[in-house]
């Protein structure tokens, strides 16, 4: 199984914050890399596709990039909205398998 | 517009049995594969397995042979998690998501999750 592991597992920032999170995969998955949004008590949400395809109706703010093993989401300008946990998830290969996550928390 | 409807929470005793449904619409069921994720309290996500819609044939991860089983009814397109001899560590919140269709994979609709609580 391809593991995904994600860093930081948790994080504080300020609103207009430039915020960077980091999914390294245990070998690569080409472009198969996706990012999920969720906030407490809803289901995830797609974000990105394709490590750098940014969904239908997903603020621009919103970006992937990476290839390989090494991938990052980034969004530009922290809003109050995107305070939630996000997941990284591979496509490439059965089992799909979810990074376990990183909080992104109000400082 | 694309929806993934689930019935609603559970409540079940160990040793019992439950049915979970998705029901799809807003777009031609049979087209995509249908996942099921589950997500215990407080935990990550972990991908349980899928079911091809057009042919029926479920494929499980690893940690979910046995006593999960994936089915579908196209009739009404709705596809079925049933779960059977619970544990109390099957209690998590269940979602169905939509497999893409353009050769990336990822899951571009989700269920609202079905919350299946498995106490004595």
């Amino acid at each position: 199984d391809i593991q995904m592991t994600q860093s930081p597992s948790s994080l504080s920032a300020f609103v207009g914050d430039r915020v960077t999170i980091t999914c390294r995969a245990s070998q690569s998955i080409s472009d198969y890399l996706n990012w999920y949004q969720q906030k407490p008590g809803t289901a995830p949400k797609l974000l990105i596709y394709a490590a750098s395809s940014l969904q239908s109706g997903v603020p621009s703010r919103f970006s992937g990039s990476g290839s390989g093993t090494d991938f990052t989401l980034t969004v530009s300008s922290l809003q109050p909205e995107d305070f939630a946990t996000y997941y990284c998830q591979q496509s490439y290969s059965i089992p799909r398998t979810f990074g376990q996550g990183t909080k992104v928390e109000i400082k | 517009q694309v929806q993934l409807v689930q019935s609603g929470s559970e409540l079940k005793k160990p040793g019992a049995s439950v049915k979970v449904s998705c029901k799809a619409s807003g777009y031609t069921f049979t087209s995509n594969t249908l996942n099921w994720v589950r997500q215990a309290p407080g935990q990550g996500l972990e991908w349980m397995g899928w079911i091809n819609t057009n042919k029926g044939r479920p494929t499980y991860a690893q940690a979910f042979t046995g006593r999960f089983v994936f089915s579908l009814d196209t009739s009404v397109s709705t596809a079925y998690l049933q779960i059977s001899s619970l544990k109390t560590e099957d209690t998590a919140v269940y979602y169905c998501a939509r497999g893409s269709t353009n050769g990336w994979y990822h899951f571009d609709y989700w269920g609202q999750g079905t919350l299946v609580t498995v106490s004595s």
